[in-house]
Formats: structure tokens, C-alpha cells, sequence
């Protein structure tokens, strides 16, 4: 069975330009979650999608954060403009689960966006 | 909401030495507890996780963990450790809608 895919797996931008990441969930996945974790510190959530609508996005800066799961499949987040402070690693994660309840969340490898 | 808190940010062991790793929950129904694993450059793997029943539980490349109820603890355990388990560790705890939320880590490094 695939993983959790994502791409690009690293991207570096002058701050104030804008950048996608894509995230393909694991077949079958019915919920996706966008995560950013800066260095040193744990995987913060951003955004949580059930098939392709929000759960939960409670935590995403919506001024220049933006995203997406078009056809419930995969999903791609949008920083515009960006800042320093989102230099980070962003990470994907699918979970089978179809209800609001706990489950096991896979993960990808996640894309190292640094901004300079 | 939850929140976890790993004390320590950074251990180093021997090879062939236990391991312990500490987390503390807070939460005000019952806590859904998982261990995650990070080596450098990748995402995050599963060790294990608790949901009910039997509070000590077994999960991949020989760890476990307790879950004490009244210390609001889920430490991690192995009891030999091997110089591959040297990765960064994430304790999280999620909530009944699937909330997760995951503490800063602890950072593992295994000596020779």
C-alpha cells in the first residue's frame, strides 16, 4: 500500500512570494490534516478536512494560508504572501476514518519550506 | 482543549541501556495516547497507541508504554536500545473528534 505522498519535499523563497505544497492521502483515506512544524517544536495542526470539506481550520492563519481538497482526494496548501516565521517542515497526514472519533494518522514525509 | 508536555527535550543513552521517556497529558475526558517516531528527513511513524482496556501497551521495534490514569502520564519504554532508535519522539494526545495534539519532543541520541 503507498504512503502519504507530498511534494515538493524541500522549496526556498524570498519572503513575500507566494508557494504550494501537494499532498496525494493514502487511498481510501476519508480524512486529511495539514500540520506545520517549525524546528524544535511538535506538529502543529492547520487544517483538518473530512472528504473535502473542513472539519476543522481553526488554527490556520487565513490572511495568507489557504487550502484546499478538491474531489476529496488530494489537497494542496497555499502560503501567499510568505513570511519568515513560516520557515518550517509541513506536514500531510491521512486517517481512514469517516466519523469525528480518534484514529491512527499516517503521515508523509512533509516539505521543508524555508523563506529568506 | 488537550495538551501534552515531554520534560525533557534531549536524552542520550548507551547502547543496550534502557530507555524511558517521559510524557504528561492533560485532558478532560478520556485520553486517546499515542507514541510517534521521527528520524531525520522523514515524517512521522506510529509506535503505538492507546485507546482503552489493558494500560500497558506493546508496540512496534520493541517499545511499550503505560498509561497511568492518575499521574496523567504515557511514558515510553524499551528496554534495550539499539543505535537505530536514535530519532526525535513525539508523545500526542487526541480527542474524541480527532483533534491531535503532540508534544515538542525528545530528542534521542544513542551512544556506542
Amino acid at each position: 500500500e503507498a504512503g502519504v505522498a507530498q511534494s515538493p519535499r524541500y522549496k526556498i523563497i524570498e519572503k513575500r512570494q507566494s508557494v504550494a505544497f501537494w499532498c496525494n492521502p493514502i487511498s481510501g483515506h476519508a480524512t486529511l490534516y495539514w500540520y506545520q512544524q517549525i524546528l524544535g517544536q511538535g506538529p502543529k495542526l492547520l487544517i483538518q478536512f473530512q472528504n473535502n470539506g473542513v472539519v476543522d481550520d481553526s488554527q490556520l492563519p487565513k490572511d495568507r494560508f489557504s487550502a484546499e481538497r478538491l474531489k476529496g482526494v488530494d489537497s494542496t496548501l497555499k502560503i501567499q504572501p510568505a513570511k519568515l516565521e513560516d520557515s518550517a517542515v509541513y506536514l500531510c497526514a491521512s486517517s481512514p476514518t469517516r466519523t469525528r472519533r480518534v484514529d491512527e494518522q499516517f503521515f508523509g514525509p512533509g516539505t521543508r519550506l524555508t523563506v529568506l | 482543549a488537550q495538551s501534552v508536555t515531554q520534560p525533557d527535550i534531549h536524552i542520550t543513552v548507551s547502547e543496550g541501556a534502557s530507555l524511558e521517556l517521559r510524557c504528561n497529558y492533560s485532558y478532560g475526558a478520556t485520553p486517546y495516547l499515542f507514541w510517534y517516531v521521527q528520524s531525520p528527513g522523514q515524517g512521522l511513524q506510529l509506535l503505538l497507541k492507546y485507546f482503552s482496556g489493558d494500560t500497558l501497551v506493546q508496540g512496534i521495534k520493541g517499545f511499550e508504554a503505560e498509561f497511568k490514569r492518575s499521574q496523567s502520564s504515557f511514558n515510553l519504554r524499551k528496554p534495550s536500545v539499539h543505535w537505530s532508535d536514535a530519532a526525535e519522539y513525539f508523545c500526542a494526545v487526541g480527542a474524541s473528534n480527532n483533534d491531535m495534539r503532540f508534544g515538542a519532543g525528545t530528542r534521542l541520541t544513542v551512544k556506542p
